[in-house]
């Protein structure tokens, strides 16, 4: 089974803060993303990446940044952590080929900004 | 206008009802179709793709209308088990790039 596993699940952060936020995946997929969950807004695409050292921004890029060193290893950064950054963060991967719709989903982080 | 709309519901059906949700799409490049399946502080999972043709996977039909732009889930028999969140998940333009509705939610009750 694929397994995409984020490495903190709830997360409570100041104001300002740096924060990073974590993903790997065990599955050798190329692609993966980052979205955020918000209620009545749905899932929204941060950024995604294609390969390794390769970037996209997606939907609602402002205010993050990632770093893919390693391809099993996609990490979402928060330079300066804002309230509205309140969020249920999820990173997902798919490989290239195969079924293009099917995302395997994290457990998500869920990050509290004061 | 949402490049991915559905009625958020809840939909509160009896078990061994029959539930159709709807999902319109404002893109008509568009080029893919999937029913993710969330349950409740749980993360998203595909449930099934859907095709030109329609398609079904047991109890679960999906069906697509291009002319429309709109693509529909329905559920036969419902299950307990199957309450949940459905997000309608579409493709358009870069291969990579998935956009997903906000969900639907269904309640089924005894």
């Amino acid at each position: 089974d694929v397994k995409v596993t984020q490495s903190s699940r709830y997360l409570v952060k100041r104001t300002g803060e740096k924060v990073f936020l974590e993903c790997v995946q065990d599955m050798d997929h190329e692609n993966m993303f980052w979205y955020r969950q918000d209620p009545g807004l749905g899932l929204r695409l941060i950024y995604f990446s294609y390969d390794v050292k390769m970037k996209e921004k997606g939907d609602i890029p402002e205010g993050y940044s990632v770093s893919r060193e390693k391809k099993e290893r996609f990490s979402l950064i928060l330079e300066s952590a804002s309230t509205n950054q309140t969020s249920m963060y999820l990173c997902a991967s798919r490989e290239n080929s195969g079924r293009i719709g099917e995302l395997f989903f994290g457990e998500g982080s869920r990050l509290t900004v004061l | 206008r949402k490049e991915v709309e559905q009625d958020p519901g809840p939909f509160n059906v009896p078990e061994g009802a029959t539930v159709a949700f709807n999902c319109t799409y404002s893109n008509s490049a568009s080029q893919s179709f999937f029913w993710y399946r969330q349950d409740c502080r749980k993360e998203p999972k595909l449930l099934m793709s859907v095709y030109s043709s329609g398609n079904e996977d047991g109890r679960f039909t999906a069906q697509l209308n291009r002319a429309s732009q709109y693509i529909s889930l329905l559920i036969r028999d419902s299950k307990l088990s199957d309450s949940a969140t459905y997000l309608c998940v579409v493709r358009a333009g870069t291969a990579s790039k998935l956009t997903f509705g906000t969900g639907t939610r269904l309640q089924v009750t005894l």
